[in-house]
């Protein structure tokens, strides 16, 4: 099963309103990631944030991680229709340090 | 700084065919990483390689898939025999360190279909 699930799989809001993905995992982890791919490309890395991070800005971008219920959320203000992409986190696990396990995503649409 | 390169972009293959994807790090980065992304779903890891080294193949399939990256030249991932069901986006990464806090520079993949 997936380590890191992502919720919802879709998302459709109106530009200007703020759009929140969630993600969730199973095992221990040492950091958490975000990525984000348009349609077409490859991926484009966000943002991570550490096990021992609660936190983390970067522009219009909020994550917010809860060790406890691990589970994290990546929240994006003022959307664009730029922003309109999957996005997808991605778990470092405590026991292997060599690789990152992916979620299915989040596909957002910003309606204009 | 150019970031990874993967070529080609595109792929078209008959079945029984070989595909060779070729990944170039951007530079400094002396780690690669392999994943695959099927349509509707997340990347899948499928091998981690420092050069000349495969230091983790967990994800690859154990047969018609190989990878590599030589001392000099960029990797290759290696499908020999291909099914439909290898049709996919592959997708290269890389890092200048592995492990904790390191984040992975992708590509911009290869599309790969089988007919």
């Amino acid at each position: 099963s997936q380590q890191g699930e992502e919720d919802p799989q879709a998302l459709s809001i109106q530009e200007g309103e703020n759009a929140t993905m969630n993600c969730s995992y199973k095992t221990s982890i040492n950091n958490l990631q975000w990525y984000r791919q348009n349609s077409g490309r490859g991926l484009v890395h966000l943002i991570l944030i550490r096990s021992n991070e609660r936190e983390k800005h970067s522009g219009r971008l909020r994550v917010t991680l809860d060790t406890s219920k691990k589970s994290s959320s990546l929240l994006i203000t003022a959307s664009r229709a730029a922003d309109t992409a999957s996005y997808f986190c991605a778990t470092d696990i405590s026991s292997r340090d060599d690789k990152i396990i992916f979620g299915k995503g989040t596909r957002l649409h910003i309606l204009p | 700084n150019a970031g990874v390169m993967q070529n080609p972009r595109h792929l078209v293959r008959r079945r029984g065919q070989e595909a060779r994807l070729r990944c170039s790090p951007m530079k400094g980065h002396s780690h690669v990483y392999w994943y695959r992304q099927l349509p509707e779903e997340g990347l899948k890891f499928m091998v981690y390689l420092q050069k000349e080294n495969i230091i983790d193949e967990s994800g690859m399939p154990k047969e018609r898939f190989s990878a590599e990256f030589p001392k000099e030249g960029p990797s290759i991932l290696r499908i020999q025999q291909v099914v439909r069901g290898d049709s996919a986006a592959y997708f290269c990464a890389s890092s200048p360190l592995p492990g904790q806090g390191y984040e992975q520079y992708f590509g911009p993949g290869t599309r790969l279909t089988v007919t």
